[in-house]
């Protein structure tokens, strides 16, 4: 079972809609995570990182963690044709250095 | 400040034969990790040193290798080159331990023939 699970997508919505984008993992020891942008054929571009239970809100963006159910996810708010990307989802344990547990992402087509 | 800096950009090399790839963090990052992105899959983490010290190993065979240098730029090493090993290859700067948020260069696409 991989650390970080995300559904692969595509996932579609229209301009102005909320995107919701989650992923759920199996190492409790995780104890921050991070969310990345990544455009075709380019790097992959942080975009929030969460480590407290709760929410987290960056302009249009928001990070919600729940411990508990050992779940992620981001909200975007107002979508943009430009959001469209892949998102990735990245847990890290508290003794790993920084080594990052990625999941494999979830493309996100916004249509005009 | 510039960000991250990865060269070459891209390379096709044969198989068996070794590749060095360069990297250079973020001014006043001490810590750099690589990691390989295949296509359609998320980046998986190779090697991570921080303080010119290996500070994590991810599951790949010694094949590959790295060091950081004493301006904490780095290389990362592969010997005989396999056709799995064609990838995106990463490197990501932070700043030092703790909960840090990483930077990732441009990467080097990697193609193996």
């Amino acid at each position: 079972q991989k650390e970080v699970e995300q559904n692969s997508g595509p996932l579609s919505v229209p301009e102005g809609a909320i995107a919701s984008l989650n992923c759920t993992y199996s190492d409790r020891g995780s104890q921050s995570f991070f969310w990345y942008r990544q455009y075709s054929g380019k790097s992959p571009e942080l975009i929030m990182f969460i480590y407290s239970n709760g929410d987290k809100e960056d302009g249009r963006f928001t990070a919600q963690l729940n411990k508990a159910s050992q779940y992620v996810s981001l909200l975007i708010r107002d979508s943009q044709p430009s959001d469209s990307a892949t998102y990735l989802c990245a847990g890290k344990r508290s003794n790993s250095g920084y080594a990052l547990n990625f999941g494999k992402g979830t493309s996100l087509l916004v249509t005009p | 400040d510039a960000g991250v800096t990865q060269s070459p950009t891209h390379l096709i090399k044969t198989r068996g034969q070794h590749v060095t790839l360069r990297c250079s963090p973020i001014s006043g990052h001490k810590s750099v990790s690589w990691y390989q992105q295949v296509l359609g899959q998320g980046p998986q983490f190779i090697f991570q040193y921080y303080e010119k010290e290996e500070r994590g190993r991810g599951n790949f065979p010694d094949r590959f290798s790295a060091r950081q240098f004493p301006n904490y730029s780095s290389e990362l090493n592969v010997n005989a080159l396999l056709l799995g090993d064609s990838a995106l290859y990463l490197c990501a700067s932070s700043l030092d331990t703790g909960p840090t948020k990483q930077y990732f260069g441009p990467g080097t696409r990697l193609t193996v023939t």
